[in-house]
């Protein structure tokens, strides 16, 4: 247990459903992020905040949408994906030195 | 250029030998370094940190080169276990802001 919680653990989602990714920590780290990992390739980073502040996005398309209300919380809200957006989605927290990941979300997208 | 490079792999390697995996990074302005292990279909998982004197971890020693922008991991004595794919990481982060970057991994197979 890194105390990075992510829900929910595996989503089956339709191009044309909404839902949202949520991660929280209690570490009190200053710097969450989102990384995809798809099927045999390398993390992406998608998006990082500090301090409760966007401060990276990646060329990430606009179906992804964070949130960050406060430090402990991270969301990733999802709409009208497509089939290629199936992944693992990882949230990490860190606190200016190494990141602690979550066990990450595996979506699938129908 | 990609920002963080490594070598593939994959390192197929018999029980007991002594391994090298290599990394290099684009951002010389990069402050912090570090090597992770990621297993099939979970998270990544912290190895180690890499300091700038290197560093060492039981079987694990850790190296860093800033002029030539270069980091490594060394396995001494291979277990079964330590079948893995393992992720070099640099923090391009500047001003106490961290922006982590992921290396595509170096996969390693031990066999008995």
């Amino acid at each position: 247990e890194t105390g990075v919680t992510q829900t929910p653990r595996h989503l089956v989602m339709g191009m044309t459903n909404k839902k949202s990714l949520k991660c929280e920590q209690h570490l009190g780290h200053n710097a969450m992020y989102w990384y995809k990992q798809s099927a045999k390739k390398p993390l992406e980073l998608m998006f990082v905040y500090n301090f409760k502040e966007q401060t990276e996005n990646n060329s990430v398309p606009s179906r992804f949408s964070p949130e960050c209300p406060n430090s402990s919380h991270l969301f990733l809200h999802l709409h009208t994906l497509q089939p290629e957006d199936s992944a693992l989605y990882l949230c990490a927290s860190s606190l200016n030195t190494e990141a602690f990941f979550g066990q990450g979300t595996r979506l699938t997208v129908v | 250029r990609k920002e963080v490079e490594q070598d593939p792999g994959p390192f197929n390697v018999p029980e007991g030998a002594t391994v090298a995996f290599n990394c290099t990074y684009s951002n010389s302005a990069s402050q912090s370094f570090f090597w992770y292990r990621q297993d099939c279909r979970k998270e990544p998982k912290l190895l180690m940190s890499v300091y700038s004197s290197g560093n060492e971890d039981g079987r694990f020693t850790a190296q860093l080169n800033r002029a030539s922008q270069y980091i490594s991991l060394l396995i001494r004595d291979s277990k079964l276990s330590d079948s893995a794919t393992y992720l070099c990481v640099v923090n391009e982060g500047s001003g106490g802001y961290n922006k982590l970057i992921f290396g595509a991994g170096t996969r390693l197979a031990v066999h008995p």
